[in-house]
């Protein structure tokens, strides 16, 4: 299994360009979020799935949208890319059971807005 | 309420020492307590977890502690080594929007020097 995916590593974007970043995941996971993670602040929410077609806000979703057509995929779009959005994204999955909350993530993305 | 105060913001430990890391939270509402670790340039991984029925587990070197009453959880790594020179984050879990949502802390750098 590769587990979670994401594509591309590293993107450097211009104020008000727009990109999609992509997260797969191969382990039948019917939850997946979407994080970003800034320097001393954590990781903080920005959107989650509990399933093809379902979609939900998390802490921080300003900016952002999601979809989610298939189990496997879940990409996130930034619309008019801002500085605030310079950040290190991460995608992760889990597979939500009773007793079991393990969330499986990916390498990240590392996105600076210029 | 709902956050997780992590504490300390860095740490170095000398190799075969003992690495402490503190949290706090204040919604007696989260039960299930886990410890992720994240090296450079990776994703974070689940390391150890915790229940609040529990006042500790241990897996190895890697032990945490739990205080119900207090509201704080701490990881221990006994023996450290530089292969354990990482970023750990605390998180806290609870069940809102029909997921098992997870707070986490901001994190501590771990510097083990040989």
């Amino acid at each position: 299994n590769a587990g979670v995916t994401q594509t591309p590593k590293f993107r450097i974007l211009k104020i008000g360009q727009s990109m999609t970043l992509q997260c797969a995941q191969d382990m039948n996971h019917n939850y997946m979020y979407w994080y970003r993670q800034d320097p001393g602040m954590g990781l903080k929410l920005i959107y989650y799935s509990v399933g093809a077609g379902i979609t939900d806000k998390g802490e921080v979703p300003n900016g952002y949208n999601v979809s989610r057509s298939t189990t496997e995929y879940f990409p996130l779009r930034l619309e008019l890319a801002a500085p605030s959005q310079t950040s290190v994204y991460f995608c992760a999955s889990s597979y939500e059971i009773a007793g079991n909350n393990e969330q499986f993530f990916g390498p990240g993305t590392r996105l600076t807005v210029l | 309420q709902q956050q997780v105060k992590q504490s300390p913001q860095s740490l170095i430990v000398q190799k075969g020492g003992i690495s402490i890391i503190n949290c706090a939270y204040e919604n007696t509402a989260f039960d299930y307590f886990p410890w992720y670790q994240q090296f450079p340039g990776k994703g974070p991984a689940l390391l150890i977890a915790i229940r609040p029925d529990v006042s500790e587990k241990k897996e190895g070197r890697f032990t945490i502690s739990f205080n119900k009453s207090a509201k704080q959880f701490s990881l221990h790594i006994m023996d450290s080594q530089p292969g354990d020179s990482a970023t750990y984050f605390c998180a806290a879990s609870l069940l809102s929007g029909g997921y098992n949502k997870l707070i986490f802390g901001a994190g501590t750098r771990l510097a083990v020097h040989p």
